[in-house]
């Protein structure tokens, strides 16, 4: 069963620094990796999705990066913002139809 | 419509009291899930369906759950005889089934908030 861990846990940054989040599954045999923020009671918002072919994807000041074959995945924050301050979740999706979700990062920046 | 949207948002019952939770899916969208989070919990898959497909039923808890989905769209989550530990929010998701045979990116509603008093 693929297992998908986010570490940190918790973070907290000084507004304006650049932070990188990160997401490591157990079977690299995935379609995709999608990365979801969610604010306190509220859904998850898709950020960013990315196919198994690609190496990364770009929206904004938010960067993901895919590396299969060592089942990694990175989120670079540049020049975080206070409105950046939510939990981060990573999932993927095997050749099923389930999408696997990380427990999140829980992010804090700082005024 | 404009995205998932899901209804009632809060919902507070009795223990015993059946409840039913809505999630409309995004226009198109074939494939439609249900999950649960529990309070600083992750994400409980529940149940799948995919267009006309038996659905998945693996992720349900008891035999207390039960979903349909209605004309390939529109889907709703039972709660039979709830209980406390079924107090969370029930979040539901879609995603279009592509020609290749697999789902794109999902798309998740505000979800519901149930509490079992």
């Amino acid at each position: 069963k693929q297992e998908v861990t986010q570490i940190p846990a918790a973070l907290s940054v000084p507004e304006g620094e650049n932070l990188v989040l990160n997401c490591s599954f157990t079977d690299s045999a995935i379609y995709n990796l999608q990365w979801f923020r969610q604010d306190p009671g509220k859904g998850l918002t898709s950020l960013l999705l990315i196919q198994s072919s690609q190496r990364e994807q770009t929206s904004g000041r938010l960067n993901a990066s895919l590396d299969k074959s060592s089942g990694r995945s990175t989120l670079y924050i540049a020049a975080s913002q206070p409105g950046d301050s939510a939990t981060y979740l990573c999932a993927v999706r095997p050749t099923g139809n389930q999408f696997y979700f990380g427990t999140g990062t829980s992010l804090t920046v700082i005024p | 419509g404009a995205g998932v949207s899901q209804s009632p948002s809060n919902k507070v019952t009795e223990k015993g009291k059946d409840v039913e939770l809505r999630c409309d899916p995004i226009s198109g969208h074939t494939a439609l899930y249900w999950y649960r989070q529990s309070l600083g919990q992750g994400l409980e898959f529940l149940i799948y369906f995919q267009g006309n497909s038996a659905p998945d039923k693996s992720g349900l808890p008891s035999d207390r759950f039960s979903a349909e989905r209605t004309g390939g769209s529109v889907s709703t989550l039972t709660i039979q005889r709830t209980q406390q530990e079924d107090s969370a929010v029930y979040l539901c998701a879609s995603s279009l089934w592509t020609s290749g045979g697999a789902t794109g990116e999902l798309f998740f509603g505000e979800g519901s908030r149930l509490t079992v008093l």
